[in-house]
């Protein structure tokens, strides 16, 4: 059964910090990995999809890795800023369409 | 990129009464998702639901307390019957196709039952 983790489940940096967010899943049978964004009380955002071929995708500040064989994600954000502050959630697409989520990081970017 | 229309955003229900919930995309997908949201909770998948057929619903998920309907390719709503408090919670629905493209989501339904 897979499931995913991401670590740390919260997280508080000043302004301009430049921040990784972990993501590891079990089983590494995976067709694809995806980044959401979600502001409190809202649906979610997506931000990065790395299919299990792929080491990395870029979308501006932001960077995710995938390395399928070790069961990991990251996803690096550069100079953060206060508008960054939401739950970043890590999916993975097992197969037979079904997305498996993690409890998702709690970011907080200070001014 | 699918567009995804959720209706209500938010609502607040009496115990023992229903709430249906609508999901409209923009373009045609195979297949829809309804997933659950509790209270500082990631999200649980409730069923999936397929157009011309009956939907697949997750293990802790009963028809009878979540019935779907999917009258067409872009259109799905999810009831939420006889409801208690505890399922106050977030509704998401979502899409995804043939192939293990991107999934994306609606804005999700705020469910307060009190």
């Amino acid at each position: 059964k897979q499931e995913v983790t991401q670590i740390p489940a919260a997280l508080s940096v000043p302004e301009g910090e430049n921040l990784v967010l972990n993501c590891s899943f079990t089983d590494s049978a995976i067709y694809n990995l995806q980044w959401f964004r979600q502001d409190p009380g809202k649906g979610l955002t997506s931000l990065l999809l790395i299919q299990s071929s792929q080491r990395e995708q870029t979308s501006g500040r932001l960077n995710a890795s995938l390395d399928k064989s070790s069961g990991r994600s990251t996803l690096y954000i550069a100079a953060s800023q206060p508008g960054d502050s939401a739950t970043y959630l890590c999916a993975v697409d097992t197969g037979g369409f079904k997305t498996i989520f993690g409890a998702g990081t709690r970011l907080f970017v200070k001014a | 990129s699918a567009v995804i229309s959720q209706k209500p955003s938010r609502d607040i229900c009496q115990r023992g009464t229903s709430l249906t919930i609508q999901c409209q995309v923009d373009s045609q997908v195979t297949m829809m998702f309804w997933y659950r949201q509790q209270p500082g909770q990631s999200l649980t998948l409730i069923a999936t639901a397929n157009q011309g057929s009956e939907a697949t619903y997750e293990s802790g998920f009963v028809i009878d307390k979540f019935p779907i309907s999917r009258p067409n390719l872009t259109f799905s709503t999810l009831t939420v019957s006889n409801m208690s408090p505890e399922d106050s919670s977030i509704y998401l629905c979502s899409v995804g196709s043939v192939g293990h493209t991107e999934a994306f989501f609606g804005q999700g339904t705020r469910l307060t039952v009190v």
